[in-house]
């Protein structure tokens, strides 16, 4: 099955500083990858997603790039804010579409 | 549009006991899933419907989870009797169809504790 490993587990920042996030699957039948936020007390909710035919993509503060030969994908936040301070989950599609997830990176944005 | 929804927000149940969650899917969302958030852990799937019938139910603990979509909208899971690892945020997700590249939303999840 897929396993999915998401780097670093905890990341603190600068307010207006950038935030990295790498992850890395092993099925290399993996063509989609998105990325969830999760505040406090709610479900995950969708930010960006790439699927295998793109390496970046980019929305305002947010861009996700993709090394399909290295099998790892990447979440960049520029400009950090303090409502940027979330739990960020990466995640992998499976040939048979199930979703596999990191185990999670907690971002603080510091003021 | 309106989201996931889900019901009840928290839950605290003795060990043994038994215990029921609720969620309502995006309307006109065949695929349904039912997730487990342990903390500190991302959310693994428990099972899978497309409209009313199971598609993948292999990481199911069938000997006390049991669920159900039977009319192909809303869905009820259930947990008997409640084991003290069963403690975990439980997220109902749903997709259009559940195919390729397609975008899962998740509820605000049901937040249990087994004492």
């Amino acid at each position: 099955g897929e396993n999915v490993e998401q780097h670093p587990s905890t990341l603190s920042v600068q307010e207006g500083d950038s935030a990295v996030i790498k992850c890395t699957y092993s099925d290399s039948a993996s063509n989609y990858f998105p990325w969830y936020k999760q505040e406090l007390g709610k479900g995950p909710q969708l930010i960006i997603d790439i699927r295998s035919n793109v390496g970046e993509k980019k929305d305002q503060r947010i861009a996700v790039t993709l090394n399909k030969t290295a099998k790892h994908f990447s979440l960049h936040i520029t400009e950090t804010q303090p409502e940027d301070s979330a739990v960020y989950f990466c995640a992998a599609m499976r040939v048979d579409y199930k979703l596999s997830f990191g185990a999670g990176t907690t971002v603080t944005v510091r003021a | 549009e309106a989201g996931v929804a889900q019901s009840p927000r928290y839950k605290i149940i003795e060990k043994r006991q038994s215990v029921a969650f609720w969620c309502n899917p995006i309307s006109g969302h065949a695929t349904l899933y039912w997730y487990q958030q342990i903390l500190g852990q991302g959310p693994k799937l428990l099972i899978q419907f497309q409209n009313n019938g199971v598609v993948d139910d292999s990481q199911l603990p069938k000997d006390r989870f049991s669920a159900e979509r039977l009319k192909g909208v809303d869905s009820t899971l259930k947990i008997q009797p409640a084991k003290l690892e069963d403690s975990a945020v439980y997220l109902c997700a749903s997709s259009l169809q559940g195919g390729r590249g397609e975008t899962q939303y998740f509820g605000p999840g049901t937040r249990l504790l087994v004492l």
